[in-house]
């Protein structure tokens, strides 16, 4: 079965240090993979998404992910880290038909 | 143009209470979803339309759960007789392709959050 892992239920990091939130995915074929992001009280906007090509994948808010079939990992990055990102952060994989199954989330914290 | 609506934002329920819930999606997208976020999860997903046919149904998790579009355009979402573990948020999305190309982005609402009493 489809599913998506984010082993971090909350990550702090300090304004302007790099991130990476985790992801790794179960799925049989070439998946669609996204991240989102939802701020308190907002729907899920879309940061990014992979559906095949180049591996490293550009996003909007300058966060960038990394597909790797190897791992089965779709991991998000972001070089400096500003006080708005501050959110929670959800991986999601296409899994065929019209269905999106997402992962549990990540909460980031950013300290001054 | 305006995006995925929902309304109310929020409502309290009485167990055994039906409730309704509303999603306007962004005027002329063609496929329109419904997920169900329990607090601390991930978003569900509940049930998928394109136009007014209702192609998915098998996230509904119990027959209290009833979902309409029938002009395909706004939809409701109904839970009959309302129970404690419905409480969560949910969420409707729209896009405006068919659903059959998962790649293409779906556009949330900012979602319901039901607590049952």
């Amino acid at each position: 079965a489809q599913s998506v892992t984010q082993p971090d239920i909350h990550i702090t990091v300090s304004e302007g240090a790099s991130l990476e939130l985790r992801c790794n995915y179960s799925y049989g074929a070439t998946p669609y993979l996204f991240w989102y992001v939802q701020s308190p009280g907002q729907g899920l906007q879309l940061l990014l998404k992979y559906f095949s090509g180049d591996t490293l994948v550009q996003g909007i808010k300058g966060f960038e992910a990394e597909f790797k079939r190897s791992q089965s990992s779709f991991n998000l990055r972001k070089p400096s880290v500003h006080w708005s990102d501050a959110a929670e952060y959800f991986c999601a994989v296409g899994a065929g038909g019209f269905k999106t199954i997402f992962g549990a989330g990540t909460r980031l914290f950013v300290k001054a | 143009g305006a995006g995925v609506s929902q309304s109310p934002r929020y409502k309290v329920a009485k167990r055994g209470q039906d409730v309704a819930l509303r999603c306007d999606p962004i005027s002329g997208h063609v496929s329109l979803f419904w997920y169900q976020q329990a607090l601390g999860q991930g978003p569900e997903f509940l049930t998928y339309f394109q136009n007014e046919a209702q192609l998915d149904k098998s996230g509904l998790p119990s027959d209290r759960f009833f979902a309409e579009r029938p002009e395909g355009s706004v939809s409701t979402l109904k839970i009959q007789r309302t129970q404690q573990e419905d409480s969560a948020v949910y969420l409707c999305a729209s896009k405006g392709l068919a659903g059959v190309d998962v790649g293409n982005e779906q556009f949330f609402g900012p979602g319901t959050r039901l607590t049952v009493l």
